[in-house]
């Protein structure tokens, strides 16, 4: 089942912060955020993994509360670089196996 | 370093055309190996994945199929194509872990 992700779109000015939010109905092994810009392939941003730790580097750091199934990325400082639409994936099993996509927060930074 | 191969980069085909998609990773073994369709504007569609060779699962019953004939070689195939067919193709590899690589995608208009 497809996690949802909120908001939808934001715009952002150089500078401010933003959070993403991911949020699943199944339970969740793991959760994974990429970053799309127009018309490239998606790239890897961080896995987080069962166990609530929290990630990052540079400004972008995520958390992964298991229990409540839910994730958050959060950009701060935002650079004009950050604009693209972030996906967050959930994988529901421990097997290497398939993840599931949500549809997408598209992020614009604007000067 | 591992690569992904994926071609071609553009395709125009007519309505009930065959297609046939085609994506090769270099530099890994045993790879679990992916398609994805994204539509204009829209999040990642998993089609079907695979976890070796001839081992194929399919997320979406629709008009594609895809084959895995050897270890890092993975099509994706149609033998007529429909208009919703259009969009952007990915392939994707993994390898012990969740973190997905992308190829650059294949943009496919069907007209």
């Amino acid at each position: 089942q497809q996690p949802v992700q909120s908001p939808q779109a934001v715009i952002l000015r150089e500078g401010e912060d933003a959070v993403i939010n991911c949020s699943s109905s199944k339970a969740l092994y793991s959760v994974h955020w990429y970053r799309q810009k127009h018309g490239e392939a998606p790239v890897f941003l961080m896995i987080l993994l069962k166990g609530g730790e929290q990630k990052g580097h540079e400004k972008i750091s995520a958390s992964f509360n298991e229990k409540k199934q839910q994730s958050s990325l959060y950009l701060t400082a935002s650079q004009l670089s950050y604009s693209g639409t972030y996906f967050c994936g959930t994988g529901a099993t421990t097997s290497y196996d398939k993840v599931i996509f949500g549809p997408g927060t598209s992020l614009s930074v604007i000067p | 370093s591992q690569t992904i191969h994926q071609w071609p980069a553009t395709l125009v085909q007519p309505v009930g055309s065959p297609l046939s998609l085609e994506c090769t990773v270099e530099g890994t073994s045993n790879p679990n190996l992916y398609w994805y369709r994204q539509a204009a504007g829209r999040g990642l569609q998993l089609l079907f994945y695979s976890v070796g060779i001839g081992q194929i699962s399919s997320e979406v019953p629709q008009n594609l199929s895809a084959s895995r004939p050897q270890d890092r070689q993975f099509i994706l195939s149609s033998k007529k194509l429909l208009l919703s067919d259009s969009g952007f193709y990915l392939c994707a590899w993994s390898v012990r872990t969740h973190i997905q690589y992308f190829g650059a995608g294949t943009r496919l208009s069907v007209l």
